[in-house]
């Protein structure tokens, strides 16, 4: 079982709004990500999270909010989001630590600011 | 991380073998060369590594030279679900290096 469920497939918001997208999986991956995809461009890194701990920022805006309560399960918390933010969230697992740790995606949240 | 250079596009005919190459002439010793898709608005799937041997598994084969400066993905028999994006990437296995780089990729269409 290779699964990374995220919640939700589709989100609209306004500029003020507060929201989140979830993210879960039970593989007893220890590092968790999240990558922002644009329309015809390649995802991009966003954070890493390694044994429930941040490790990687890659220098994101502070509109958007990592969280990781506990090695299964990560939430990206949003607020006062721009137009240009819209896009496919993409949330992925991996075992974490040294070697070749395959990395395993989610299928995303479309996220639209309005 | 190295870079991988691949080609735009490519098409291939339903049935045939997809031979799909890429380019990482800097790599070094204590890279990966990983292969992913993404069909259309989904998330990317893994399809197979390799450090330096020849590689197969139930999606695909991975060729990989013997001076490791470029690898070949091969689909056997490409059916129409397997059009997608395919990104090779090279990633080091080094304590503190978990983040995968995305270059732009190869559209791979198949044709019926």
């Amino acid at each position: 079982d290779t699964e990374v469920t995220q919640t939700p497939k589709h989100l609209v918001m306004g500029m003020t709004n507060k929201k989140s997208l979830k993210c879960e999986q039970h593989m007893g991956h220890r590092a968790m990500y999240w990558y922002k995809q644009k329309a015809k461009k390649p995802p991009e890194l966003m954070f890493v999270y390694s044994y429930e701990k941040l490790s990687i920022n890659e220098s994101v805006p502070s509109r958007f909010s990592p969280e990781c309560p506990n090695s299964s399960l990560l939430n990206l918390h949003l607020h006062a989001l721009q137009p240009e933010d819209s896009a496919l969230y993409l949330c992925a697992s991996s075992q974490g630590g040294r070697g070749e740790n395959t990395i395993y995606f989610g299928e995303g949240s479309w996220l639209t600011v309005v | 991380d190295a870079k991988t250079t691949q080609p735009t596009s490519m098409d291939c005919a339903e049935g045939r073998a997809a031979n799909l190459p890429c380019n990482h002439s800097t790599i070094s010793g204590n890279e990966y060369v990983y292969w992913y898709r993404q069909i259309h608005s989904q998330g990317p799937q893994y399809i197979i590594h390799g450090l330096k041997n020849n590689e197969t598994n139930e999606m695909a084969s991975l060729i990989i030279t013997e001076d490791r400066k470029s690898s070949t993905l091969i689909l056997p028999h490409a059916t129409l679900r397997d059009t997608a994006v395919y990104y090779c990437i090279v990633r080091s296995i080094r304590s503190g290096s978990e983040k995968l780089v995305f270059g732009k990729g190869m559209k791979l269409t198949v044709n019926p």
